[in-house]
């Protein structure tokens, strides 16, 4: 059965620091991975797809990079800022399994 | 840009009460979804459906039953609401399984007393 773990839990880092999310995962014939940011009380936005044949994928300030082999996806958001302040989950496709979501706070 | 919507978005139910929601989606999608989502538990999927007429099982689907009439609609119900369902249900679509983007509704937030 998938297992998908998110680390940190919690992250809080002073606005205009670049940062990294992890992501891994038990079982890795997954068919795409999924980032979503949701906001308190919402629902989830989808942030990035990366299919299982690709490495990485780019939109604007985030990149989030894929390695099947070794179970891990990262997330990376540069020069961040208050309104990144989420919380941000995964979600390994196949039998589609989210992790817990790690909540990030970006200070002014 | 309509996406998913959930109703209602806020119930308080008492215990052994039955109640149904719904999910809309006007992208067309074949699959739809039904998470619940609880704290220090993350998203566990409930139900899902492949198309229209169908549905199937996911992780926890004890207490619930949907339906999928139409293509765009997924319901789903709750029979004899119990305290454990107390929790935020999200619906969700998406146009292929695996390989593509899945889209969420605001959610519904359930209380049962």
């Amino acid at each position: 059965k998938q297992e998908v773990t998110q680390i940190p839990a919690a992250l809080s880092v002073p606005e205009g620091e670049n940062l990294v999310l992890n992501c891994s995962f038990t079982d890795s014939a997954i068919y795409n991975l999924q980032w979503f940011r949701q906001d308190p009380g919402k629902g989830l936005t989808s942030l990035l797809l990366i299919q299982s044949s690709q490495r990485e994928q780019t939109s604007g300030r985030l990149n989030a990079s894929l390695d099947k082999s070794s179970g891990r996806s990262t997330l990376y958001i540069a020069a961040s800022q208050p309104g990144d302040s989420a919380t941000y989950l995964c979600a390994a496709w196949r039998e589609l399994v989210f992790g817990a979501g790690t909540i990030l706070r970006v200070k002014s | 840009n309509a996406g998913v919507t959930q109703t209602p978005k806020f119930r308080v139910l008492k215990t052994g009460q039955s109640m149904t929601l719904l999910c809309a989606q006007d992208m067309n999608h074949e699959y739809m979804y039904w998470y619940r989502q609880d704290p220090g538990m993350g998203l566990r999927l409930i139900h899902y459906s492949v198309g229209e007429g169908t549905t199937a099982k996911g992780e926890v689907p004890d207490g619930y039953n949907v339906s999928r009439l139409k293509k765009q609609n997924f319901l789903l119900g709750l029979e004899s609401a119990a305290p454990s369902q107390t929790s935020v249900y999200f619906c969700a679509s998406s146009a292929l399984r695996g390989a593509g983007e899945l889209f969420f509704g605001e959610g519904s937030r359930l209380t049962v007393l």
